[in-house]
Order: C-alpha cells, then sequence, then structure tokens
C-alpha cells in the first residue's frame, strides 16, 4: 500500500453537516499537507501541519495529526455543496527528500 | 495569483508519436515537477527539476524525459507514445526553499490510441 492512504474512499452527505477524512502513513514525515482537486482540475493546497503540531485550524477546516499512529484527519464543518471535490494528503519523509508523496484521495459529494 | 499553465487541456495521441507537454509558471519558481495520475493510484511524480537545465528523477521517469531551458518552463517528453501513458499530467511549481508550497496547473488528459 502507499504512503498516504485516506480512508474512506467516497463519502457523500448532506449540506450542513460535517465531512472527515482519515489519512494514514508509513514512515517519519516532516509535515502533511491537505489538497483538494475539483473535478478534471489541478490541485489546491488546503492545509499544512508539521510534525510537531497536532491540530490545525484555516476556516471551516480542521486538521489534526497523530504521529504515533502515523495519522491525519480532516474534517470539513458545515459543509456546503461546493466542497463536493476530492480530497488527498501529502506527506514528505523526514529523511530530507524532496518529494512528496501523495495519497490516493477521497471522494466527497456534498448534496444540496 | 500564482498561475501555472499548461498547453492543452486533453490531447489525443497515436502509439509511438513524439508527445511534448508544456508547462509554465509565471512566479519566477525555481521547482518545477510532473506528476502522473492515474485512478486507484493517486499521483505519483515524474521529474523533478529544482533549477534551469537541473533535473531529477522521480518514481516513475521511464518512458518520460523533460527539458528546462528557462526558468518558467518545463517541458514532458513523451519519446514514444504508449497506450499505458494515457493518463491525467499535472504540473506544479514551488519556490526554493518551500517545497510544500506546491502550486498545480489544470492538468493535462493525455490520451494514447
Amino acid at each position: 500500500s502507499q504512503q498516504g492512504e485516506e480512508d474512506p474512499q467516497a463519502l457523500s452527505i448532506q449540506e450542513g453537516e460535517n465531512a472527515t477524512m482519515n489519512c494514514s502513513y508509513k514512515t517519519s514525515i516532516n509535515n502533511l499537507q491537505w489538497y483538494r482537486q475539483n473535478s478534471g482540475r489541478g490541485l489546491v493546497h488546503l492545509i499544512l501541519i508539521r510534525s510537531n503540531e497536532r491540530e490545525k485550524h484555516s476556516g471551516r477546516l480542521r486538521v489534526t495529526l497523530d504521529t504515533s499512529k502515523k495519522s491525519s484527519s480532516l474534517l470539513i464543518t458545515a459543509s456546503r455543496a461546493a466542497d463536493t471535490a476530492s480530497y488527498f494528503c501529502a506527506t514528505r519523509e523526514s529523511s530530507g527528500t524532496y518529494k512528496y508523496i501523495f495519497g490516493t484521495g477521497t471522494r466527497l459529494k456534498v448534496l444540496a | 495569483d500564482v498561475k501555472v499553465t499548461q498547453s492543452s487541456r486533453y490531447l489525443v495521441k497515436r502509439t509511438g508519436e513524439k508527445v511534448f507537454l508544456e508547462c509554465v509558471q509565471d512566479m519566477d519558481h525555481e521547482n518545477m515537477f510532473w506528476y502522473r495520475q492515474d485512478p486507484g493510484l493517486g499521483l505519483r511524480l515524474i521529474y523533478f527539476s529544482y533549477d534551469v537545465k537541473m533535473k531529477e528523477k522521480g518514481d516513475i521517469p521511464e518512458g518520460y524525459s523533460v527539458s528546462r531551458e528557462k526558468k518558467e518552463r518545463f517541458s514532458l517528453i513523451l519519446e514514444s507514445a504508449s497506450t499505458n501513458q494515457t493518463s491525467m499530467y499535472l504540473c506544479a511549481s514551488s519556490p526554493w526553499g518551500a517545497l510544500f508550497q506546491q502550486y498545480f496547473g489544470p492538468g493535462t488528459r493525455l490520451t494514447v490510441t
């Protein structure tokens, strides 16, 4: 399996509900990022959390990081139809590599 | 706003053709990346360039080459396109020392028939 794996693969919720998606990884990391991708488009950076941080907020987004469990979660509160997209986590190993490893993504559908 | 543009949104090529995918960024970024995105596999790094004429292989460089003659432009070349190179290709750029700050282009969906 890959360095970053999101769970669930797909999620469908009603507008106004919260959406939670998870990312697991295998190695020690320097930081972890979440990206959004609207259908057929490029990725947009949402938020970065460093390995020494446990929680971070940005607007309706809340990211947590548990390095002991090698996992992160992205919570979108009060979801809107415009949040419909795929969400990816990306990790950079603490070994100093330039590479970010992207997961396979969670497809979120928010129903109006 | 950072802008990363890719030469084509959709491209259809025949097996064996030489294919050029162009990427241009307007923010004077040193780092540029080419990824391919396939269902169930996420994004995989093909090549990375950290300066003009400098490049590093990513995880799946086989069948691809790159060219960076000018700072703003990073080209991906499929020397002899094959059907297994049908994919979405994404270009990204980031400033020096800020690898995490990657800005992506809209992608090129390439179909090789």
